[in-house]
């Protein structure tokens, strides 16, 4: 099993609609959350923390259940710009501060 | 300010040469990881320095594979006698110590022939 697992997609969505990605992990010692944005042939960017009340930033809400063990991130009022590959990234809570990748989920927003 | 850079931006090679890749990290962060993301597929971690300290090479995939981090900055990471799964893009990052916020770099696409 994954320690990130994510549904890969893609989804196809029309412009304007809402649209939430699941992730799961397996680490249940895992400490911080994160959602980074990677955009075609680009590197990771993060999008947003993940905090245990959820927390929103303009269109975008993340929320995380840690008795279930998984973290998910609404988009709403989806724009074109929006289409990226949405990676759910996980810190085990290792030494180093080393992050453990989700495959990514790719979004394409569609006229 | 200035993000992460790395060189070259690609690199083709033959398989069994030896290539260097660069990363110049954010100044002022003492923190300095190397992933490399395979086609089609999530980030894979290969090492982690911090400051002065001695780096972890637990996600290194063999012993082809070797960094180093000259004055707590510029790090290079080496691959020796490329292989063709070697292919993929290499991501530096960097960070604060202690901060869990990554800054990549834009990446090394090798290609090995």
């Amino acid at each position: 099993r994954k320690e990130v697992e994510q549904d890969p997609g893609p989804f196809n969505v029309p412009e304007g609609a809402t649209v939430a990605f699941n992730c799961t992990y397996s680490n249940s010692a895992s400490q911080s959350f994160f959602w980074y944005r990677q955009d075609c042939r680009k590197e990771p960017k993060l999008l947003m923390s993940v905090y245990s009340s959820g927390n929103e930033d303009g269109r975008f809400t993340a929320q995380l259940n840690r008795a279930s063990q998984y973290i998910s991130l609404l988009i709403r009022d989806s724009k074109l710009s929006d289409s990226a590959t949405y990676l759910c990234v996980v810190n085990p809570g290792n030494a180093g501060n080393m992050l453990t990748f989700g495959g990514g989920t790719r979004l394409m927003v569609k006229p | 300010g200035a993000g992460v850079s790395q060189s070259p931006s690609n690199k083709v090679t033959e398989k069994g040469k030896d290539v260097e890749l660069r990363c110049d990290p954010i100044s002022g962060h003492t923190a300095l990881y190397w992933y490399r993301q395979s086609l089609g597929q999530g980030l894979e971690f290969l090492i982690y320095f911090q400051g002065n300290s001695a780096p972890d090479k637990s996600g290194l995939p063999s012993d082809r594979f070797s960094a180093e981090r000259t004055g707590g900055s510029v790090s290079t990471l080496t691959i020796q006698r490329t292989q063709q799964e070697d292919s993929a893009v290499y991501l530096c990052a960097s960070s604060l110590a202690g901060d869990r916020v990554k800054y990549f770099g834009p990446g090394t696409r090798l290609t090995v022939t």
